[in-house]
């Protein structure tokens, strides 16, 4: 089976940094992708990490270890604009994605 | 925006009724994607479909159907509504060239459903 586990909601201060956690448990890998969701609207791409390591793309980078099933997303310079849902998904060999129920992020002044 | 889009936004229906929701992917993509997502079950993936036919299936009730045109647009059917059925249903498209690549999926804005 497929497990995804996020923390369930986060908090943070503008300006400040923050780390969502994700592991996962799938019965095959094909790569890990970061979304975020505001309330009501389209999950948007952020990440994609297949290779171990570190991911950076301006303000967030995302981090990958295969051998661990772990993977964490962290964001720089927080903004009130940050505040949403971010998703940790698996693609575990199809072309398919297995997502985490998401992480809310409160970013407050 | 994403270039893809759904229709209709919103959709008020009564249970028993059958509803049918509609995408267009990305100009280009091949691969169509529907989700379901409640606020208890987060996002679950329905189907796939790639260039026209069925690639692979997820939590899929039999009450609910799809399928993928030769224009590559996508219609999600859904039947005899319960009120668990109340939820949003997005879409997605790749650019996958194949049906097993893995590939960014990127998501319309979806269709919110309310089942009375």
């Amino acid at each position: 089976g497929q497990n995804i586990d996020q923390p369930t909601e986060m908090t943070a201060t503008e300006g400040a940094i923050v780390q969502i956690n994700c592991t996962y448990q799938t019965s095959g890998f094909n790569g890990l992708f970061w979304y975020q969701q505001h309330a009501g609207e389209a999950p948007t791409f952020l990440s994609y990490n297949v290779l171990d390591g570190l991911e950076e793309k301006g303000r967030f980078s995302s981090f990958l270890s295969r051998s661990k099933g772990y993977s964490y997303l962290l964001l720089k310079e927080l903004q009130m604009k940050d505040s949403a849902s971010y998703l940790c998904a698996v693609n575990s060999g199809y072309s398919t994605l297995t997502f985490g129920k998401g992480t809310m992020l409160l970013v407050s002044p | 925006d994403s270039g893809v889009t759904q229709t209709p936004k919103h959709l008020i229906t009564a249970t028993g009724q059958r509803v049918t929701l509609r995408c267009s992917p990305r100009s280009g993509d091949l691969s169509v994607y529907w989700y379901q997502q409640s606020l208890d079950q987060g996002l679950q993936f329905l189907i796939q479909y790639y260039n026209g036919e069925e690639r692979a299936k997820g939590n899929i009730l039999e009450r609910f159907s799809a399928q993928q045109f030769p224009d590559l647009h996508s219609e999600l059917n859904l039947s005899s509504l319960e009120l668990g059925d109340s939820a949003l249903y997005f879409c997605a498209s790749s650019a996958a060239r194949t049906s097993a690549a893995t590939d960014t999926q990127y998501f319309g804005p979806g269709t919110r459903l309310t089942v009375l």
